[in-house]
């Protein structure tokens, strides 16, 4: 079965420091991998995705993520934090709707990301 | 327009009542969903709706009864809550139910039984 697992519940990084939020899947084939931000009382945004091809992908806010299928990672990454970043974050790993099985996505825990000035 | 829109915000309900909480996409997309949160939690699939025709019950208890009259609309009707349904329910929407890399999330409804 797939899983998802954020090994950090909270992180503080100071402004401008740069920032790594970790992610490990286990999936038994490629799998569909999402990086979500939510904000206290709002719903979840799509910050970056990755299907298939390249293995770093590009995201909105300056994120980006690396997929290393070695390691069964998909790493969310950031040069310079902004206060503004500061946000709960979820990755999570969706199982296409192939042949009539049920797609579904599936979230990690989640990683709280405190900003200090 | 890419969003999509949850009323009420808040809700307080007594264990007797029997409200709605609604939920509204004007993209065309024909799936969407309910999810529920908890607390510090991350959020969990309840409903799906696939071109108005319900597609997934995660064995979501029968107090919680879903409702998708169009589809641009889908309701969540709550009647005989317990406390522990105390959470953050959130709708979603996709192009179709497959377009799990596309979902867009409302701001949620933050419900709280008494």
């Amino acid at each position: 079965a797939q899983s998802v697992t954020q090994p950090d519940i909270h992180i503080t990084v100071s402004e401008g420091a740069s920032l790594e939020l970790r992610c490990n899947y286990s999936y038994g084939a490629t799998p569909y991998l999402f990086w979500y931000v939510q904000s206290p009382g709002q719903g979840l945004q799509l910050l970056l995705k990755y299907f298939s091809g390249d293995t770093l992908v590009q995201g909105i806010k300056g994120f980006e993520a690396e997929f290393k299928r070695s390691q069964s990672s998909f790493n969310l990454r950031k040069p310079s934090v902004h206060w503004s970043d500061a946000a709960e974050y979820f990755c999570a790993v969706g199982t296409p709707n192939y042949g009539g099985s049920q797609g579904n996505l599936i979230f990690g825990k989640g990683t709280k990301l405190s900003v200090k000035p | 327009d890419t969003e999509v829109t949850q009323t009420p915000k808040h809700l307080v309900m007594g264990m007797t009542n029997k409200k709605s909480l609604k939920c509204e996409q004007h993209m065309g997309h024909r799936a969407m969903y309910w999810y529920k949160q908890k607390a510090k939690k991350p959020p969990e699939l309840m409903f799906v709706y696939s071109y108005e025709k319900l597609s997934i019950n995660e064995s979501v208890p029968s107090r919680f009864s879903p409702e998708c009259p169009n589809s641009s609309l889908l309701n969540l009707h709550l009647h005989a809550l317990q406390p522990e349904d105390s959470a953050l329910y959130l709708c979603a929407s996709s192009q179709a139910q497959a377009e799990i890399g596309k979902l867009f999330f409302g701001s949620g409804t933050q419900l709280s039984v008494l």
